[in-house]
C-alpha cells in the first residue's frame, strides 16, 4: 500500500481480555516502531524493530506487551490481560535506513477502550 | 512553549495570520529534530526537519528554526488556514536513541 496501515482501527475490549493490533509498515522499510498516546499526551516509545535484529523493548510498559514482526514486515502488538490504564491510541510508524532517526511515517493508529 | 517534557496546550491565532509553535528540548547531543502535524483522528504526519548543523530550514509556507545555545526550536507557518489546525509535535533525536516527542501544542485556527 501507499502508506502505514493499521488494523483495527478501534478496539473496545474488556478488562482482563487479550488484544492483538496490526501494523502493515510501508513495503521496503526496514524499521518499525510501536507508539502509545494517551488522550492529550505525546508520543510513548514502546519498541523498535530493524530489519532482522532483536527489537529494541525498551520501552514496553510490562511484560503483558509483546511485539514480534514476521518476515520483516508486518507486525503484531499484543497486550495481554487488559488494564484501563492500557486505553491509548497505539500507533505504528516505518521508516527506511538504518538511522533511528530516519523519518517515519505514521499509521492512523487503533485506538484501544478497556472497559 | 512546548518541550519535550513540558506541555502547552492551546494557541490559538486568527486565520491569515503566521502562527509561531515553539518546543525546548534537553539533549544537547540531539542532531536531528522534526515537526510532525497530528490531525484529529489520524496519525502524525511529517512537516519538516532539520539538522543541528543548521539554524533555520524553510518549507513550503513552514520555517523552522533551531537555537541550539538556548536549545529552542520553533515551527513558524505563514498564513494559517483552516487546515492548519491540528496537534504539532516536535521530536528529538540522534544516535540509537530514536526520537522523543514533546506532548503537543494545539493549534486552533480561529475565522
Amino acid at each position: 500500500g501507499a502508506g502505514v496501515s493499521q488494523s483495527p482501527s478501534n478496539k473496545v475490549t474488556e478488562k482482563g481480555k487479550d488484544v492483538e493490533l496490526r501494523c502493515d509498515p510501508i513495503s521496503g522499510h526496514t524499521a518499525l516502531y510501536w507508539y502509545r498516546q494517551s488522550l492529550g499526551q505525546g508520543l510513548e516509545f514502546l519498541i523498535y524493530f530493524q530489519g532482522n535484529s532483536a527489537p529494541d523493548k525498551s520501552g514496553l510498559p510490562s511484560d503483558r506487551f509483546s511485539a514480534e514482526r514476521t518476515g520483516g514486515s508486518v507486525s503484531t502488538l499484543t497486550i495481554q490481560r487488559t488494564q484501563q490504564e492500557d486505553s491509548a491510541v497505539y500507533l505504528c510508524a516505518s521508516s527506511s535506513g538504518t538511522l533511528r532517526f530516519n523519518e517515519q511515517f505514521f499509521g492512523p493508529g487503533t485506538r484501544l477502550t478497556v472497559l | 512553549g512546548e518541550s519535550v517534557g513540558l506541555h502547552l496546550p492551546t494557541l490559538s491565532v486568527q486565520e491569515g495570520d503566521n502562527s509561531i509553535i515553539n518546543c525546548a528540548y534537553s539533549n544537547s547531543a540531539s542532531d536531528y529534530f522534526i515537526w510532525y502535524k497530528q490531525e484529529s483522528g489520524k496519525g502524525p504526519q511529517f512537516i519538516i526537519d532539520i539538522r543541528s548543523n543548521m539554524d533555520k530550514r524553510q518549507g513550503q509556507r513552514v520555517t523552522v528554526l533551531l537555537n541550539k545555545t538556548v536549545k529552542h526550536l520553533s515551527l513558524q507557518i505563514a498564513a494559517t488556514q483552516p487546515g492548519d489546525s491540528a496537534v504539532y509535535f516536535c521530536a528529538e533525536g540522534g544516535g540509537a536513541d530514536g526520537l522523543t516527542f514533546g506532548k503537543g501544542t494545539h493549534l486552533i485556527i480561529q475565522p
